[in-house]
């Protein structure tokens, strides 16, 4: 157990609908990514946050977003689904308080399927 | 252009057969080196960091080292519950963090 969390496991939904993941990092740890795996893909950086601020960007689409809330968790959301959007999607945090401490640790994933 | 490659793309061994995995990369001002292990539907788990050539990690039946241009992890005697696919990652001078693909490793009972 990495100490990350995200809910929902699994997500099953229609074209066009909006949903949203959501992510608590490891205690102690400021920044939390996002990531996107396609069946048999790699992994896809999409962004990440620092404390409740955006550092760096990825391949996230413009119908993707994200935040960081003051108490360190963070939320995923994914407007207008296509088939394509459907893939398990990765959070992971770091302590990142200076540049050595920079290890991710990975939640369990969301299974995201859009029908 | 920074770029992480990983080989071979896929693996099968014997339960007992030693090998390695290579990751090559080409980044400016190499930040750190990541391994971790990923199974199937689940996150990638953190197995390794190394920061200079000539470093070495050990965890059970694994060791990764790094030297200029690459790493390897070496499995020594490997059991089925090691396969699973090994990632590579490597953070540049900006601390971005670049994947490689994957090696899948297979190890046959």
């Amino acid at each position: 157990d990495s100490g990350v969390t995200q809910t929902p496991k699994h997500l099953i939904t229609a074209t066009g609908q909006r949903v949203t993941l959501r992510c608590s990092p490891r205690s102690g740890d400021l920044s939390v990514y996002w990531y996107q795996q396609s069946l048999d893909q790699g992994l896809q950086f999409l962004i990440q946050y620092y404390n409740g601020e955006e550092r760096a960007k990825g391949n996230i689409l413009e119908r993707f977003s994200a935040q960081q809330f003051p108490d360190l968790h963070s939320e995923l959301n994914l407007s207008s689904l296509e088939l394509g959007d459907s893939a398990l999607y990765f959070c992971a945090s770091s302590v990142d308080r200076t540049p050595a401490y920079n290890e991710q640790f990975f939640g369990p994933g969301t299974r995201l399927t859009v029908l | 252009e920074d770029q992480v490659t990983q080989s071979p793309e896929a693996l099968r061994l014997q339960e007992g057969e030693s090998s390695s995995l290579n990751c090559s990369y080409t980044v400016s001002g190499l930040r750190g080196l990541f391994w971790y292990r990923q199974d199937p539907g689940k996150g990638p788990e953190f197995l390794f960091t190394l920061y200079s050539a000539g470093e070495e990690k050990e965890k059970e039946r694994l060791k990764a080292t790094l030297t200029k241009k690459e790493s390897f992890l070496h499995i020594t005697a490997p059991k089925p519950e090691d396969s699973a696919t090994y990632l590579c990652a490597v953070k540049d001078s900006n601390y971005q963090l670049i994947w490689g693909a994957g090696t899948k490793l297979i190890i046959k009972p």
